[in-house]
């Protein structure tokens, strides 16, 4: 079963633009984590962000959480076309497996 | 250093074939886990094991999928009389350690036709 929901679903920009994709998550959670998949390869993590966080950077990403809402944000500035992907928000289960729950991801497509 | 191996990139079987999925995770990791990937959607989890233990197989569909990691290192999937409802895209990811909560790092999956 699917703990997220990303919304949009698709998300198509001009290179340059930003990007906002936005993830809904349904019980309680240590972390979320944003990962990307490009066409054909595996998943790459981005970026952890804690549950007593509220805003997180790395590079061009930024990340916000917001545990009152089950709610969550990525953030991508000045893209590019090799942003090009589906990008997932995941929250490990609160048990000792740490198995992660995945939504279904926002596709994004940046153009040159 | 090396990533997550798998293979192969590419298997077809005829409904009703047995297939054997290989994962290679990085060298010293303690976690390994297999996802399913049904096309368009997000991975869901199949298993985990902590070293040579599966500590939760509550994702497997059905009695038709097994998996083991006899030495704590290489994981395989095995899927057993193939149906057409098995085509996905496996993914296999590791983790340094034991601890429940860190990022976890993933091959590039072996995408399964069953035809």
């Amino acid at each position: 079963s699917q703990q997220g929901e990303e919304d949009p679903q698709a998300l198509s920009i001009q290179e340059g633009e930003n990007a906002t994709m936005n993830c809904s998550y349904k019980t309680s959670i240590n972390n979320l984590q944003w990962y990307r998949q490009n066409s054909g390869r595996g998943l790459v993590h981005l970026i952890l962000i804690r549950s007593n966080e509220r805003e997180k950077h790395s590079g061009r990403l930024r990340v916000t959480l917001d545990t009152s809402k089950k709610s969550s944000s990525l953030l991508i500035t000045a893209s590019r076309a090799a942003d090009t992907a589906s990008y997932f928000c995941a929250t490990p289960r609160t048990s000792n497996t740490g198995k992660l729950i995945f939504g279904q991801g926002t596709t994004l497509q940046v153009k040159p | 250093g090396a990533g997550v191996s798998q293979s192969p990139r590419y298997k077809v079987a005829k409904r009703g074939q047995d297939v054997a999925l290989r994962c290679d995770p990085i060298s010293g990791h303690v976690s390994l886990f297999w996802y399913q990937q049904a096309l368009g959607q997000g991975p869901e989890f199949l298993t985990y094991f902590q070293n040579e233990a599966q500590l939760d197989k509550s994702g497997l569909p059905s009695d038709r999928f097994f998996a083991e990691r006899p030495e704590g290192s290489v994981s395989t999937l095995k899927i057993q009389r193939t149906q057409q409802e098995d085509s996905a895209v496996y993914l296999c990811a590791s983790s340094p350690d034991g601890l429940a909560y860190n990022e976890q790092f993933f091959g590039p999956g072996t995408r399964l036709t069953v035809l």
